[in-house]
């Protein structure tokens, strides 16, 4: 079935670092694919997502680009922030498969923490 | 509009018990969706709704579980003879979608955190 693969945590980094998260699916269809993220305390929010191949999603200094032939969805920021200390979750939906549903399958999420 | 809304936000029950959390999705929203979510671990898909019908259930969803949405707007999810495998966080999503396959975005509650004693 479909899933999705990212780097395990917890990743910690400097205030200003640049940021990158690897996530890599697999799916039999042609997936959308999304960043989320749980601050602490919070809900999941929508960070970012692409819809096809190329496609960048960007979002507060987040970018992702959907790269159908290394099937990557790579999370990346080029200043970080504490600000951005939470965890971060790759996702993908393949709205246009067989069931036409749009069910999230969630990777097991990156821990993010940001030294001041 | 207030977003998604769950209740309980946190619960406490001891095995064998039943429990039933309730979801309120963002008004006029005709999808809905329940996730799980064991710690350390992404949100897991257990079934979903389109208005009233209940389109899809995973394998997760053992026969101790059922959903509803009697009406199309909220939705309930009871688990019945809880058991310690069941604590884990309880997500609930909605969505707007008009056509099979459009691109929508699934809005989150904050969910309901279960605890199984």
């Amino acid at each position: 079935g479909d899933s999705v693969t990212q780097m395990e945590g917890p990743v910690t980094l400097s205030e200003e670092a640049f940021l990158t998260i690897n996530c890599t699916y697999t799916a039999t269809g042609y997936p959308s694919l999304f960043w989320y993220v749980q601050y602490p305390g919070e809900g999941l929010q929508l960070l970012l997502k692409a819809t096809k191949a190329d496609d960048k999603g960007s979002n507060k200094g987040f970018e992702a680009t959907y790269r159908k032939e290394t099937t990557s969805f790579h999370l990346e920021k080029g200043s970080v922030q504490v600000s951005d200390s939470a965890v971060y979750f790759c996702a993908l939906s393949d709205r246009l498969g067989k069931n036409r549903d749009d069910k999230i399958i969630f990777g097991k999420g990156t821990r993010l923490h940001i030294l001041p | 509009d207030t977003g998604v809304s769950q209740d309980p936000r946190h619960k406490i029950t001891k095995r064998g018990q039943n429990v039933t959390f309730r979801c309120d999705p963002i008004s006029e929203h005709n999808r809905l969706y329940w996730y799980r979510q064991t710690l350390g671990q992404g949100p897991e898909f257990l079934t979903y709704f389109q208005n009233e019908a209940q389109l899809e259930k995973s394998r997760l969803l053992s026969d101790r579980f059922s959903a509803e949405r009697p009406k199309g707007s909220f939705s309930t999810l009871e688990i019945q003879r809880t058991e310690q495998g069941d604590s884990a966080m309880y997500l609930c999503a909605s969505s707007l979608i008009q056509l099979a396959g459009e691109d929508v975005t699934q809005y989150f509650g904050p969910g309901t955190r279960l605890l199984v004693l």
